[in-house]
């Protein structure tokens, strides 16, 4: 049982340069969440997906944008990265608001 | 709003001391309550949960009740060992079908042999 898979676990790109962060579940939740964790921040949203076909701003969308390709899947698309956005982002899902099941991490370094 | 207040860390221990990590909560109506442990390295795992007051969660030695009164859940364990070292993080999922969770800052655990 796979659970939240992200992809890539680690990645360094240069300012300007974009990428896409994969996230799939394969527990049939319905909602969908990308965080990112700084050192003395704890967890931010970025955005949510409450269910398929829909999606929402968190607490720090700038410069982000996400699609929710499928019920499993839901991506996260930095257009022009920038050295703030260096981070570990994590993916996680959740049925009904019972709990969240989070990915591994993905480690960005944007220099 | 909601919101959630975890002591600073970071915490640091001898093995087999007893640990308290103390968490409170804002929320309207009775939210469900969860700790996770967070590994270094690693993504958030559930530790333990409780959803309605007075309900004790409980794994791997780590307790939390669920204390409406003083708006509290405080994680304990009697004795740590070093494998225990982590960051812990208390946690609410709101009453009335949110699908936002809001977390504390997490607290930092270093547990000396």
């Amino acid at each position: 049982n796979a659970g939240v898979t992200q992809t890539p676990k680690f990645q360094v790109l240069k300012t300007g340069q974009s990428m896409t962060l994969q996230c799939a579940q394969d527990m049939n939740h319905n909602s969908m969440y990308w965080y990112r964790q700084d050192p003395g921040m704890g967890l931010r949203l970025i955005y949510y997906s409450a269910s398929e076909g829909t999606t929402d701003k968190g607490e720090v969308p700038n410069g982000y944008n996400v699609s929710r390709l499928n019920k499993r899947e839901f991506s996260l698309r930095l257009e022009s990265a920038a050295p703030s956005q260096t981070s570990v982002y994590f993916c996680a899902s959740s049925e009904a608001g019972k709990k969240l099941f989070f990915g591994s991490g993905t480690q960005l370094s944007v220099l | 709003g909601n919101s959630v207040t975890q002591m600073e860390g970071p915490v640091t221990l001898s093995e087999e001391a007893f640990l308290t990590i103390n968490c409170t909560y804002t929320a309207t109506g009775y939210p469900s309550l969860f700790w996770y442990v967070q590994y270094p390295g690693e993504g958030l795992q559930l530790l333990l949960k409780a959803t309605k007051a007075d309900d004790k969660g409980s794994n791997k030695g780590f307790e939390a009740t669920y204390r409406k009164e003083t708006t509290s859940f405080h994680l304990e364990k009697g004795s740590v060992q070093v494998s225990d070292s982590a960051v812990y993080f208390c946690a609410l999922f709101p009453s009335g079908g949110s699908y936002i969770p809001t977390f504390g800052r997490g607290t930092s655990l270093i547990v000396h042999p």
